[in-house]
């Protein structure tokens, strides 16, 4: 099945600094990549995603990049704010049934 | 518009029993999936059911079943329970698949406790 890793597991920035999560993927038929949001006691909340036939997606300090040839997808963060503090999750899927998770990345926002 | 519901929000169960977690999609959404979250493993796909049947089915022991009822709402049961069943347990919806436009919209969980 769908192997997914995320790397770092938790990241640490001075608030107004930029964030990088990078995430590998081991399918090549994946072709949808959401990024999801997961505060304390909530569900996951899907931040930002994108699809294979697209390279790049921003919205407004969010963005991510997919490059399919190196299997590999990261989500960029930049004027990182204390409300950014959560824990983030990669995901792919190749069905549009099934998301197969990266492991998560505790990002923590320094004032 | 109301988010995905799951009930109960949090639950403690001893060894041998077994627990049903029941899911009420966003209204229109006829497709529920469920996940279940620990330290250890993350976010693993438990199943995802359609109109009523089931599509999709995740690497989990006959333990763990579920239904769909036909107003799309969802249950899980999850029989003679072990300490590593122990997990936050995530229903998420979406309209059919989540293709094109559509996304999956997870609820907030249902914390399953075994002692």
């Amino acid at each position: 099945g769908e192997n997914v890793e995320q790397h770092p597991s938790t990241l640490s920035v001075q608030e107004g600094d930029s964030a990088v999560i990078k995430c590998t993927y081991s399918d090549s038929a994946s072709n949808y990549f959401p990024w999801y949001k997961q505060e304390l006691g909530k569900g996951p909340q899907l931040i930002i995603d994108i699809r294979s036939n697209v390279g790049e997606k921003k919205d407004q300090r969010i963005a991510v990049t997919l490059n399919k040839t190196a299997k590999h997808f990261s989500l960029h963060i930049t004027e990182t704010q204390p409300e950014d503090s959560a824990v983030y999750f990669c995901a792919a899927s190749k069905d549009d049934y099934k998301l197969s998770f990266g492991a998560g990345t505790t990002v923590t926002v320094r004032a | 518009k109301a988010g995905v519901t799951q009930t109960p929000r949090y639950l403690i169960k001893t060894r041998g029993q077994q627990v049903t977690l029941s899911c009420s999609p966003i209204s229109g959404h006829r497709s529920v999936s469920w996940y279940q979250q620990t330290p250890g493993q993350g976010l693993q796909f438990l199943f995802e059911y359609f109109s009523e049947t089931q599509r999709n089915k995740g690497n989990f022991p006959g333990r763990f079943s579920g239904r769909q009822f036909s107003n799309s709402r969802s249950e899980m049961n999850v029989s003679t329970l072990e300490l590593g069943d122990s997990a936050l347990y995530l229903c998420a919806s979406s309209p059919s698949a989540f293709s094109g436009a559509n996304v999956l919209t997870f609820g907030a969980g249902s914390r399953l406790t075994v002692l």
